[in-house]
C-alpha cells in the first residue's frame, strides 16, 4: 500500500532557509502535496506539485520532486516565526482514488 | 463560505459516556473525511463518505465508533461508550473531488479528552 515518511521534527534558526523531506512509495501519483497545520488549527493545503513537474516556486516557498528517488521537498527561504507549524506531505493514490495518503507531519521550530 | 464547521471545538467527557462530535461540511463538497490524530499515531483517516454514503470504515477502530451522514449538510461521530485511549484531535474534512487537484479543506478539529 502507499507509505509517506518524513522526519518528525526540524528546528531552524529565524532567517535561515527550512528544507523538510518527505519520501512516498506510490510512483503513479498524480499530485504532491504540502500541508500546513498551525497550533490549534486544522490541516490547510500549503502548496502542491503535479507529478510531470520537477520543481514549483511560490514566494519563499520551493517545491522540489525527484521522481526516480520518490522524494519530495519544500524549501521555505527566510524562515519567519510564523512559520512554525507542522508541515504534512501527502499524495494523490494511483487508481482513480481520491483519498490523499498523508506522512505524519514534521513539527517546526523556529527560535530566534 | 465559512469553511468546514466542526463542534465542539474541546469536549471532555468521563469514561463510559457517550460522545458526539458533530460536522458541517462546505457548501457544495460531496466528500467528507474524518480524522483522529494523536502524537502516538498521527493523522488516521477513519471513515469517508460520498454523497452521503459511507464508502470505506476501516480506519474505524472499533465497534464503538459510528459515523452518519444524513444529509450533504451534517455529520456526525459517536463514540459509545468512551475509553481514555479515545482522548485525540477528531477533524472533519471536505473535499469536492474529480477536479484532479482534490483538495482537503479541513475543520479546526475537536479535542476530545477522555478521563
Amino acid at each position: 500500500g502507499e507509505d509517506v515518511e518524513q522526519s518528525l521534527f526540524l528546528s531552524v534558526r529565524e532567517g535561515d532557509s527550512s528544507v523538510i523531506n518527505c519520501t512516498y512509495t506510490d510512483s503513479s501519483s498524480t499530485y504532491l502535496y504540502w500541508y500546513k497545520q498551525e497550533p490549534g488549527a486544522g490541516l490547510q493545503l500549503l502548496t502542491y506539485i503535479f507529478s510531470n513537474m520537477d520543481m514549483k516556486q511560490d514566494q519563499r516557498l520551493t517545491v522540489l520532486l525527484n521522481k526516480k528517488d520518490k522524494h519530495l521537498s519544500l524549501r521555505i527561504a527566510d524562515t519567519q516565526t510564523g512559520d512554525s507549524a507542522i508541515y504534512f506531505c501527502a499524495e494523490s493514490p494511483s487508481g482513480g482514488s481520491y483519498i490523499p495518503t498523508f506522512g505524519r507531519g514534521t513539527s517546526l521550530i523556529v527560535h530566534p | 463560505d465559512a469553511g468546514v464547521i466542526q463542534s465542539p471545538r474541546h469536549e471532555v467527557t468521563e469514561m463510559g459516556q457517550e460522545v458526539t462530535l458533530r460536522c458541517k461540511p462546505i457548501s457544495g463538497h460531496n466528500s467528507l473525511f474524518w480524522y483522529r490524530q494523536t502524537m502516538m499515531r498521527g493523522l488516521e483517516l477513519l471513515i469517508y463518505f460520498n454523497n452521503n454514503v459511507p464508502i470505506d470504515d476501516s480506519g474505524m477502530p472499533e465497534d464503538r465508533f459510528s459515523a452518519k451522514m444524513p444529509n450533504a449538510s451534517f455529520s456526525t461521530l459517536k463514540i459509545q461508550p468512551s475509553e481514555p485511549r479515545d482522548s485525540a484531535v477528531y477533524f472533519c474534512a471536505s473535499s469536492f473531488p474529480g477536479t484532479g487537484l482534490d483538495e482537503q479543506y479541513f475543520g479546526p478539529g475537536t479535542r476530545l479528552t477522555v478521563t
